[in-house]
């Protein structure tokens, strides 16, 4: 059973760069058979999908944050990425890392992990 | 891409069967058939349960079922139980983008 935990600083400060990372267990990102996105969701707010990276390393942002958002992949720890530039308390809100069903267009995400709470203030 | 509408509160009581609409566009709902919902219960990750507008994935109720007219998609989740209470979002490909998630509705059983 495939699980997915993220991990990183709960607390970064502003105009500092949020980084965090996705760890998959129980299935490898190598497979080439899903999308792995990034989600976040602001305090009493809805879903906002930030972008997804494949194994090959090949991305797609939110076109609304692409130009704060880098996503990378280590498959040798089965492991993805996030880092958001230039972060302002408006980027306070949880993460969720989440898998695709598959890599055909956008049929849904199947796994999710539990959500880090991301804080930004001095 | 605007995220697509959704009302904000739903109820029912137990038993009853309920409707969520998704409204969207030409651009994503009405152009794809690649709409997804989700339940979300407080302070957890949300879980799947439609994908490609109407199909339930392995362990999901078959309470609940999802269809598409236009630009607009519906959940309907019937027999309404007490553990349905949670917030529901709608999620639809788009000519733009991959996702667009909905406003997200929130589900109260009486």
């Amino acid at each position: 059973q495939v699980q997915l935990q993220e991990s990183g600083p709960g607390l970064v400060k502003p105009s500092q760069t949020l980084s965090l990372t996705c760890t998959v267990s129980g299935g490898s990102i190598s497979s080439g058979a899903h999308y792995w996105n990034w989600i976040r969701q602001h305090p009493g707010k809805g879903l906002v999908w930030i972008g997804y990276i494949y194994y090959s390393g090949s991305t797609y942002y939110n076109p609304s944050l692409q130009s704060r958002v880098t996503m990378s992949v280590d498959t040798s720890k089965n492991q993805f990425s996030l880092q958001l530039s230039s972060v302002t308390a408006a980027d306070t809100a949880v993460y969720y890392c989440a898998r695709d069903r598959s890599i055909a267009a956008a049929v849904g995400m199947d796994v999710w992990g539990q959500g880090t709470t991301v804080t930004v203030s001095s | 891409q605007s995220a697509l509408t959704q009302p904000a509160s739903v109820s029912g009581s137990p038993g009853q069967s309920i409707t969520i609409s998704c409204t969207g566009s030409s651009s994503d709902i009405g152009a794809h058939n690649y709409v997804s919902w989700y339940q979300q219960h407080p302070g957890k990750a949300p879980k799947l349960m439609i994908f490609d507008v109407s199909n339930r994935p392995s362990g999901v109720s078959n309470r609940f079922s999802g269809s598409k007219s236009g630009n607009t998609a519906s959940l309907t989740i019937s027999g309404l139980q007490a553990e349905d209470e949670a917030d529901y979002y709608c999620s639809s490909y788009t000519s733009s983008t991959p996702y667009v998630f909905g406003t997200g509705t929130k589900v109260t059983v009486l």
